[in-house]
């Protein structure tokens, strides 16, 4: 267990729906990143999140937003859901947020588009 | 596009036996290469990492071995085993930078 959890485990919605994916960071770290992984695109790094601020962006479509809230818990919206946006998505968290920490990744959330 | 390039993107090896995966970058910023182990159902995990300061490291059965001439570096997990079998992403980044850029990805079978 990595201590990072997400939630929901599963979604399944319809094209054209928003969902919201919830992510807790382990104790004490500050930092969290969201992946998108599919299986012909792999891990797709989509954003990161230090401290409440946005710190790094990647792959990240217009349609897909997140915020880290004070308490550190980041949320990641998805709206205008296409067939293609069905994937699992990770939450990482890391202590500082430098790319030589060891990031731990929650369970994931699984996403259906229908 | 992709940063780092991995292969193969499946493998089968026989308990016992070596497996190997490499991983090419071009970059030549790029310091710090960790590798994250994937079991099904699971979020990936750190197994090891290499900084390019060392041609090779070890931590039990599992190698990283770094050529900096040829920007690659390969994962050697030596007598595999059935519970090695999972999906291995290799990911590089530069010092001071936030983001690490991820391989495709291997899926290993270690077959008993």
């Amino acid at each position: 267990d990595s201590g990072v959890t997400q939630t929901p485990k599963h979604l399944i919605t319809a094209t054209g729906q928003r969902v919201t994916l919830r992510c807790s960071p382990r104790s004490g770290d500050l930092s969290v990143y969201w992946y998108q992984q599919s299986l012909d695109q792999g891990l797709q790094f989509l954003i990161q999140y230090y401290n409440g601020e946005e710190r790094a962006k990647g792959n990240i479509l217009e349609r897909f937003s997140a915020q880290q809230f004070p308490d550190l818990h980041s949320e990641l919206n998805l709206s205008s859901l296409e067939l293609g946006d069905s994937a699992l998505y990770f939450c990482a968290s890391s202590v500082d947020g430098w790319s030589t920490d060891t990031q731990y990744f929650g369970p994931g959330t699984r996403l259906t588009v229908l | 596009q992709q940063q780092v390039k991995q292969s193969p993107q499946s493998l089968i090896v026989q308990k016992g036996g070596i497996s190997i995966i490499n991983c090419a970058y071009e970059n030549t910023a790029f310091d710090y290469f960790p590798w994250y182990q994937q079991f099904p159902g699971k979020g990936p995990a750190l197994l090891i990492a290499i900084r390019p300061d060392v041609s090779e490291k070890k931590e039990g059965r599992f190698t990283i071995s770094f050529n900096k001439s040829a920007k690659q570096f390969s994962l050697h997990i030596m007598d595999s085993q059935p519970g090695d079998s999972a999906t291995y992403f290799c990911a590089a980044s530069r010092f001071n930078d936030y983001k690490l850029s991820f391989g495709a990805g291997t899926t290993v079978t270690v077959r008993a």
